[in-house]
């Protein structure tokens, strides 16, 4: 079974700019989430998708948003890039929403904003 | 908001050693889960060891094994006979029982395995 795939691995941006990464699930998993990772502040939650549905929200601006397809597959969007986004952000996935699921994770995109 | 805490940014093991990796967590809840990962150099993210609150016995899987101390609130990580593979970035995480509560994770510790 194909684990989580998230595209592009690397990304390059400047300010101003906006971005968009995607990530495709485990198959079978409905549950997607999206987590921001910098060096010294861990992984940062930034929203949960489940059936469509944002099912959980970190507390990030509204530059920050999301969504979630029929077929589970998720993209996530970055507005307006400020040099703070960079980072490595990190898709996971589970079979549903809470309880003591585990999240798979995929390897990540690297994004920089020159 | 649920925390987690990782006080110890880096840690190292000689190999064949053993290692406890600490983890607290604050919560008001009483039913939860807690979870340990490793994210090696490779960077992706894979589940080492995962806790329920209302089971007492600490779980264990092969030279991982948890110390659950529900009152203290503290989930630590023992890692025994450690490998050069173990040397990786390891998470301590906290997820509520109640239906879709997100994960909230600790800052990592680094681990490193000397020969």
């Amino acid at each position: 079974k194909a684990g989580v795939t998230q595209t592009p691995r690397y990304l390059i941006k400047t300010r101003g700019q906006q971005v968009t990464l995607s990530c495709s699930p485990i198959s079978g998993h409905r549950s997607v989430s999206w987590y921001q990772q910098t060096p010294g502040q861990g992984l940062q939650f930034l929203f949960e998708y489940f059936s469509e549905t944002q099912r959980n929200k970190g507390n990030f601006p509204g530059r920050f948003s999301g969504r979630q397809f029929s077929n589970s597959r998720s993209e996530m969007n970055v507005s307006t890039l400020e040099l703070g986004d960079s980072a490595l952000y990190l898709c996971a996935s589970s079979l549903v929403a809470g309880g003591n699921q585990p999240q798979h994770f995929g390897d990540g995109t690297r994004l920089s904003i020159l | 908001a649920q925390t987690v805490t990782q006080s110890q940014p880096e840690m190292s093991v000689q190999e064949a050693e053993t290692v406890t990796l600490s983890c607290t967590y604050d919560t008001s809840e009483s039913d939860y889960y807690l979870f340990w990962y490793k994210q090696p150099p490779s960077r992706q993210m894979i589940l080492v060891i995962r806790q329920e609150a209302y089971k007492q016995q600490n779980a264990t899987e092969n030279r991982f094994s948890v110390n659950f101390q529900k009152a203290a609130k503290s989930f630590s990580l023992k890692i025994s006979d450690s490998q050069l593979g173990d040397a990786a970035m390891y998470f301590c995480a906290y997820r509520s029982a109640n239906t879709g509560n997100q994960f909230y994770f600790g800052t990592g510790t680094s681990l490193t395995v000397i020969p």
